[in-house]
This record gives C-alpha cells, structure tokens and sequence, in this order.
C-alpha cells in the first residue's frame, strides 16, 4: 500500500507566479489535511477536506489560498501570486475515519520556494 | 485556542542516555495527544499516540502517558541511540463542543541530537 505521495517535492516559483501543489492520500483515506511549515517553526494547520468537500480551511489565508479535493484525482493547494513569504515545507496528510483519536499519515512534503 | 508547548531545544545527549521531552497542552474538549519525528528532509512519522487520560503510548522503547491532571504528555526513552536523531513534534488533536476530527495542532518542535 503506497504511502501519501506528494508532487513535486521541489518547486521554485519566482513572485507573482501560481503555485500547485498535489496530494495524494493512501489508498481507502477519503480525509485530507494541509499544513504548513515555515523555516525554524513547527506545522501549522491550514485545511481539512473530505471528499469533494471543505470541512475546515480556518489556517488558511483568506487571499490567494484556495484548496480542493475532487471526486477523482488528488487534492491541490493552490497558491495564487506568491510572495516570498510563502517560502515554506506544505505537508500533507491523510487518515481513513478523521476522527480525533484516527492516526494521520503524512507525505514527504512539497518546499516552496519563491525567489 | 488549544495549544502546545514542548520543551525548548535543541537537545544533545550521548548514545545510552536517558531522553525526556517535556509537553504540555491547552484544549477546550477531550484531545487525543501525539507525539511525531521528523528525520531531515522527510515527512513526519507517528511515533505513539494516545487517546484518553491515563493512556501510556510507546513504541520503540520511547513511552508516554497523557496526564489530564497535569495537561502533559512528557516522552521519555531509557537508552537513546545515534538513530534517533531527529525533530520531535509533540500534537493534539481537535475534539471539542461535540465536533471532533482529526486536526492537529503542533508544539515548536525539538531537536534531538545523540552522540555516539
């Protein structure tokens, strides 16, 4: 059973350029989770998605940030105009029941660099 | 909000020395409380978890157990090896009012680095 995949694992994106980043969860999870990792920091929560559905984006910045998880294909974090501030390791994670005791696991992470 | 604080870092000891990575919580409801590590460059991995008060979590020969008195869930390991360098990232998750899932929110993080 193949792990959370994450692609790419490296993107560069100079300002102003949109930024696409893609999860996708083990096979059977239908709960996704994004979080994001700025340097020295640890993870902070930006969104919860089920299947087709936003359940909690309240980590994510109201601008420019937009997430999805389709009916069929991985779930995309989308980042729209980035600055250099959103220089950062976005995570992404997934669990099969989403509940609070559930284990999430995570991919390898996707760093964000924005020159 | 919840919270987590975890002990400032980094953390050096020699291989064979007793670990403790001290962790405390706020939460409004009744989290469920992880501890996570992360090897350099890679994603996190579960390392234990536990769901309710006075459960002990381990694996590894690291252990820890949710205190609801204390709002700690400290992770000790009797005998660290050079391997277990790495960030350690103390969790909770999100129950509370009812609703509960598994959102997590993490302490800083702590550096744990072992000498042979």
């Amino acid at each position: 059973n193949a792990g959370v995949m994450q692609n790419p694992r490296h993107l560069v994106r100079r300002r102003g350029q949109e930024a696409r980043l893609r999860c996708s969860p083990m096979k059977g999870h239908s709960h996704v989770y994004w979080y994001r990792q700025l340097p020295e920091e640890g993870l902070k929560f930006m969104v919860y998605l089920q299947k087709e559905n936003i359940i909690d984006e309240s980590g994510m910045p109201k601008e420019r940030f937009s997430a999805e998880f389709p009916k069929e294909g991985p779930s995309i974090l989308r980042i729209q105009q980035v600055v250099r501030g959103d220089s950062a390791a976005y995570f992404c994670a997934s669990s099969p029941l989403g509940t609070h005791t559930d284990t999430q696991y995570f991919g390898p992470g996707t760093r964000l660099t924005v020159l | 909000g919840d919270s987590v604080t975890q002990m400032e870092g980094p953390v050096t000891l020699s291989e064979e020395a007793f670990l403790t990575i001290n962790c405390t919580y706020t939460a409004t409801g009744y989290p469920s409380l992880f501890w996570y590590v992360q090897y350099p460059g890679e994603g996190l991995q579960l390392l234990l978890k536990a769901t309710k008060a006075d459960d002990k979590g381990s694996n590894k020969g690291f252990e820890a157990t949710y205190r609801k008195e204390t709002t700690s869930f400290h992770l000790e390991k009797g005998s660290v090896q050079v391997s277990d360098s790495a960030v350690y990232f103390c969790a909770l998750s999100f129950n509370a009012g009812g609703t509960s899932y598994g959102k997590l929110t993490f302490g800083q993080g702590t550096i744990l680095t072992v000498h042979p």
